[in-house]
């Protein structure tokens, strides 16, 4: 069975304070790929970043950084020094290969930055 | 810009009045998905078209169609709304199914029935 769990529902944040998402999965395979999308208030979700099972490597591009551990099953995302623009839904997905590029979404986490 | 554009971004419907909810895309990409997507859910697979090839969800009601007439173009159907399927509808591409690439997604319609 393939899982995705995102156990903060809502984050409020001041501005310039870091924030993580928390990201957890389940799944037998042992190829897939992870995602983070966010998706803004006009409702598009936005590619953030996609990670395959294999590396694990966090990965930092800008403000935002990612720690995958396959120990935990974890991929977590970290905004550093937090912006009002960074308001948003965050969903984290899953997708085993060979599955059609099915995702498998979390429930998504609101974060709110208060300035 | 290369894109992916759902019309109309509101749509109005009454309960069963049938409504079809419209997809084009730019990417000329040969893949395109339809989600739902409830409010503070996650969205959810519907169905997806593999260039003609359509590949329903097992749990997508049969009051659910799709069609693709072309590369370009993917519609969604309802053909009989009810409460339960007012929601936003996510349309997105991708260049191929089985490669886990990054979707685009279009920012919806989010579609209200009375």
């Amino acid at each position: 069975a393939q899982k995705v769990t995102q156990a903060q529902t809502e984050i409020s944040v001041v501005e310039k304070e870091d924030v993580t998402l928390d990201c957890v999965y389940e799944t037998r395979d042992t190829t897939y790929y992870l995602f983070w999308y966010k998706q803004p208030p006009s409702g598009e979700l936005v590619f953030l970043i996609r990670r395959n099972s294999f590396d694990e490597q966090n990965e930092i591009s800008g403000r935002y950084s990612w720690n995958f551990q396959k120990s935990t099953s974890s991929f977590n995302f970290t905004i550093t020094a937090s912006q009002v623009v960074d308001s948003a839904v965050y969903f984290c997905a899953l997708t085993p290969r060979g599955t059609g590029n099915q995702f498998y979404f979390g429930t998504g986490t609101s974060l709110t930055v208060i300035p | 810009d290369a894109m992916v554009i759902q019309n109309p971004r509101y749509q109005v419907t009454q309960f069963g009045k049938p409504v079809t909810l419209s997809c084009s895309q730019t990417l000329n990409h040969n893949v395109m998905y339809w989600y739902q997507q409830k409010s503070s859910q996650a969205p959810k697979l519907l169905f997806h078209y593999y260039d003609k090839d359509f590949n329903n969800e097992a749990d997508t009601p049969d009051n659910f169609q799709s069609r693709r007439p072309n590369t370009s173009f993917c519609f969604l159907d309802i053909r009989s709304p009810g409460l339960g399927d007012a929601a936003m509808y996510l349309c997105a591409t991708s260049t191929t199914p089985g490669l886990a690439v990054e979707q685009f997604f279009g920012p919806g319609t989010r579609l209200t029935v009375l």
